[in-house]
């Protein structure tokens, strides 16, 4: 089974801090995803990989960068965090079109 | 970017109880995903599908690519099948897909 595992289930953090949210899968996969969840809204893709160093931006990439410095692991940066940016984020995994594998999420407070 | 839209957003059912969540895209599509979330949880990929129609035990899948609409269902409904239910659509390239906003299901013993 693939796994896919988010470093943090539960982070506070304070406005102004950048913040580091990881995710690495186990499997090979080319494509990763950083989705955030907010109730009434649904998903929404801050950002996707689809290769090593390769990044492209989703629907709401303002206040956010990634990195993708190995295969397994994609890293989700909040510059200067705020308190918008309370959410739940996701990470997910793809191997070409297929189904996404998601990890269990981080629930993130910025006070 | 396609719109997703799901039917009903709230359900609450009795044990036992035939189970339909709708889904209905806008434009042309690669594939349709259904997916499970409990709460506090994680998101599990319940179905992908471009055409006909898939069963896993209690649930089935069907989607009508003319009509643009896909539905869910849940047989022998069961407390355990309590959940966000979310229609989500990909258009086959590699960003990802587009969710609808998920149906909130309660079944109750």
């Amino acid at each position: 089974d693939v796994k896919v595992t988010q470093s943090s289930r539960y982070l506070v953090k304070r406005t102004g801090e950048k913040v580091f949210l990881e995710c690495v899968q186990d499997m090979d996969h080319e494509n990763m995803f950083w989705y955030r969840q907010d109730p009434g809204l649904g998903l929404r893709l801050i950002y996707f990989s689809y290769d090593v160093k390769m990044k492209e931006k989703g629907d709401i990439p303002e206040g956010y960068s990634v990195s993708r410095e190995k295969k397994e692991r994609f890293s989700l940066i909040l510059e200067s965090a705020s308190t918008n940016q309370t959410s739940m984020y996701l990470c997910a995994s793809s191997l070409g079109p297929g189904p996404l594998h998601f990890g269990n999420g981080t629930r993130l407070t910025v006070t | 970017k396609n719109e997703v839209e799901q039917s009903p957003q709230n359900l609450t059912a009795q044990e036992g109880e035939f189970i339909t969540i709708n889904c209905s895209y806008s434009v042309g599509i690669s594939a349709l995903h259904w997916l499970q979330q409990h709460p506090g949880g994680g998101i599990v990929s319940l179905f992908m599908l471009s055409s006909g129609k898939k069963k896993h035990g209690r649930l089935i899948a069907t989607i009508n690519i003319q009509e643009k609409h896909s539905s869910l269902h849940i047989t022998a409904s069961h407390p355990r099948d309590s959940a966000v239910y979310i229609c989500a659509v990909g258009r086959g390239g590699a960003d990802g897909l587009t969710f609808g906003k998920g149906t909130h299901l309660i079944i109750q013993p």
